[in-house]
């Protein structure tokens, strides 16, 4: 059965890091598109960015300047980093396959930011 | 940046009823991009629709989309009770950044 799994601290610090990382099994990571989505509590679903197993990544907007998407397909994973993170990057955050309509998605991880 | 807006917020419906919901957006959608998910809380949500009515695999035939431009509407004939949970719509085309609508919640009446 193919699976995505996010993994990752649940308690980031503010104008710290925030890192994750989501680890496909049961298939390949090659070839194919892999994207970060996030849902702060309440609220609905921001799309943050996707990444091709190549390396070529686009990124919303919004985010671009904090955020970087990468991939190690020897690892089946791709991970995301959003820098100097504040009480507004407190999210569920989603990985999921695919760089337009999302084929298979995590049960995403809840990241909480505080001191 | 597109905004999908979707109606109703809230819809109550029971077993074996036909649910209609709404997705528009503010401008028009590149190619008929638009996806629609399911999500029941914690579980990952799951992909119904893709290029506004393209059943995903594995998606039983009573789900159906529709639409173009800026008006897509997600159908669900014959209403079972794992249907009911909280349905986005998702527009990929165009330029960046993807977004996605604020949700319809589909509950049992």
């Amino acid at each position: 059965q193919v699976q995505l799994q996010e993994s990752g601290p649940g308690l980031v610090k503010p104008s710290e890091t925030l890192s994750l990382t989501c680890t496909l099994s049961g298939a390949s990571m090659s070839s194919f598109y892999w994207t970060w989505i996030r849902q702060p509590p309440g609220k609905g679903l921001e799309w943050i960015g996707y990444i091709h197993s190549s390396g070529t990544a686009n990124y919303n907007p919004s985010l671009k300047s904090r955020v970087t998407i990468a991939v190690d397909t020897s690892k089946n994973q791709f991970s995301l980093r959003v820098n100097s993170v504040t009480a507004a990057d407190a999210a569920v955050y989603f990985c999921a396959s695919g760089g337009w309509s999302l084929d298979l998605w995590g049960r995403g991880i809840l990241v909480t930011v505080s001191s | 940046e597109i905004v999908l807006t979707q109606s109703p917020g809230t819809l109550s419906l029971s077993p074996g009823e036909r649910a209609t919901l709404s997705c528009r957006a503010s401008q028009s959608v590149s190619n008929t991009y638009l996806a629609w998910y399911q999500h029941k809380p914690g579980q990952a949500p799951r992909l119904l629709i893709s290029d506004a009515s393209r059943r995903a695999t594995g998606i039983p035939d009573r789900f159906s989309g529709s639409g173009s431009g800026t008006d897509f509407t997600l159908t669900i004939t014959n209403l079972e009770p794992e249907d009911f949970a909280v349905y986005y719509c998702h527009q990929y085309g165009g330029s960046l950044p993807y977004t996605f609508g604020q949700g319809t919640k589909l509950e049992i009446k």
